[in-house]
């Protein structure tokens, strides 16, 4: 399975913008990149996905490289409640195979958001 | 989105005792849910797959015996951890696949204390 690299813990301050770094150069062409993010004491919560193109949503940014070895996780403004493990995931997008809709869970980067 | 439930919430028992854990996606099917176990300050470990209507399978290292699954219908799946001892304390969290599409929507988890 495809792995990924993340810094192990980023802070910022609030209501500035934040760029999580996550690096997957062993990629497969058919990978999405997901996001995810846990709270403390709470399951996952869906960021995020893409395959290939940039990709927006009311929580975030994704801007995926144009060689797809690494992607950037935009929070345009934290707020105290973005403070979170942020954990990077390959996926792969076909069926079949036994890697098929199974996540992979690095150690994530923990985001501080400073008040 | 779509959301799924996990019951309890948090359960405590006594070394040898069996406990049972409930999935549920509410809003949805789930063909596939997978089980997660998280101990403190480390990230999250896969444990089984489970499709509805077949056996479980887990991941390496898992014991079967262990932690039964079943997943009975298409929004019900449980764990259940037989003869609990004080290091499978930990949380147990489950995510459920949307039929179709790649993505998985997480529970909020099961803080398992075994005395």
């Amino acid at each position: 399975d495809a792995k990924t690299t993340q810094p192990n813990s980023m802070e910022s301050n609030e209501e500035e913008p934040v760029h999580l770094p996550c690096n997957h150069s062993t990629i497969s062409g058919t990978d999405y990149i997901h996001w995810y993010r846990q709270l403390p004491s709470q399951g996952p919560e869906y960021v995020i996905h893409g395959l290939t193109s940039n990709v927006n949503n009311r929580m975030a940014s994704l801007a995926i490289a144009e060689d797809r070895k690494s992607s950037t996780l935009i929070l345009h403004r934290a707020t105290l409640r973005d403070a979170a493990v942020y954990y990077c995931i390959l996926s792969p997008r076909h069926a079949g195979g036994t890697s098929y809709g199974k996540l992979t869970f690095g150690q994530g980067t923990i985001l501080t958001v400073h008040p | 989105g779509a959301v799924v439930s996990q019951h309890p919430s948090w359960v405590i028992c006594k070394s040898g005792t069996s406990v049972k854990i409930e999935c549920r996606s509410l809003d949805f099917q789930a063909t596939t849910m997978f089980w997660y176990r998280q101990f403190p300050k480390q990230s999250l470990m896969l444990m089984a797959t489970s499709n509805e209507g077949s056996k479980a399978t887990y991941e390496q290292g898992v014991e079967k015996d262990k932690f039964l699954i079943n997943h009975a219908s298409l929004t019900l799946s449980t764990l259940t951890v037989t003869s609990a001892h004080p290091e499978d304390s930990s949380f147990y969290i489950c995510s459920a696949r949307v039929l179709a599409v790649n993505e998985q929507f997480f529970g909020p988890g099961t803080r398992l204390t075994v005395l």
